[in-house]
């Protein structure tokens, strides 16, 4: 079955205690994005990946670091983590192919204490 | 001003009622167009992909695209309670990144 997988899927933490999530997919999609969802906000891109090795900012990459090592890998990476980054997170991927539509994981919650 | 402005609902209907979703936006570069299905607890789900303007039908979904008043419209028709969900428009100017309007909560009650 085609599709993104993101861990954990609920996580509550303390200010400043690094954390990980970490997104996986199984279609070999080139592009990978991270999202964070804020009531009244809608999506917001963090950061994103157009192929292995090749990663770049997003709307609202503060806080936040990426790396693509293997294609089907995308984690995002919360080194110190401050309680505004407290949201609900949703990976991505698609082909390169500018008339693919991206295809979503199930979303990771995120609290920061 | 955001670049892509909806209106969050929520929108309360009865059951076999015709919705309309709207979303207008500022960017005249964009030209990829989609609508988004996410139930709670979920992620994003693809409903309609449209790429310029037009109109695309698929079932019982409608989308419309106005380029020249910058206005992008989802009907969905004979609305079920399954169809209870929150309606994301999405657009793009390249194909790859996306920029989201807020969402609208569709409540289609029995």
């Amino acid at each position: 079955e085609a599709q993104v997988t993101q861990n954990p899927r609920y996580l509550i933490t303390v200010t400043g205690k690094k954390l990980t999530v970490t997104c996986s997919q199984n279609m070999n999609h080139e592009y990978m994005s991270w999202y964070r969802q804020d009531p009244g906000l809608g999506l917001r891109q963090i950061y994103y990946s157009m192929n292995v090795e090749v990663t770049d900012k997003g709307d609202v990459p503060e806080g936040y670091k990426v790396s693509r090592k293997e294609k089907r890998n995308f984690p995002l990476i919360l080194e110190s983590p401050s309680p505004n980054q407290t949201s609900l997170y949703f990976c991505a991927s698609k082909r390169i192919d500018s008339n693919q539509p991206q295809h979503f994981g199930d979303g990771t919650r995120l609290s920061i204490l | 001003q955001k670049e892509v402005e909806q209106d969050p609902g929520p929108l309360s209907v009865p059951e076999g009622a015709i919705v309309s979703l709207n979303c207008t936006y500022s960017n005249s570069a964009f030209q990829y167009f989609m609508w988004y299905r996410q139930y709670s607890r979920k992620g994003p789900e693809l409903l309609m992909y449209t790429y310029s303007s037009g109109n695309k039908e698929d079932g019982r979904f409608t989308a419309q695209v106005d380029k020249s008043s910058k206005y992008i419209s989802l009907f969905i028709r004979d609305s079920q309670p399954s169809d209870s969900a929150t309606y994301l428009c999405a657009m793009s100017v390249e194909g790859n990144k996306l920029v989201f309007g807020a969402g609208t909560i569709l409540r289609v009650k029995s």
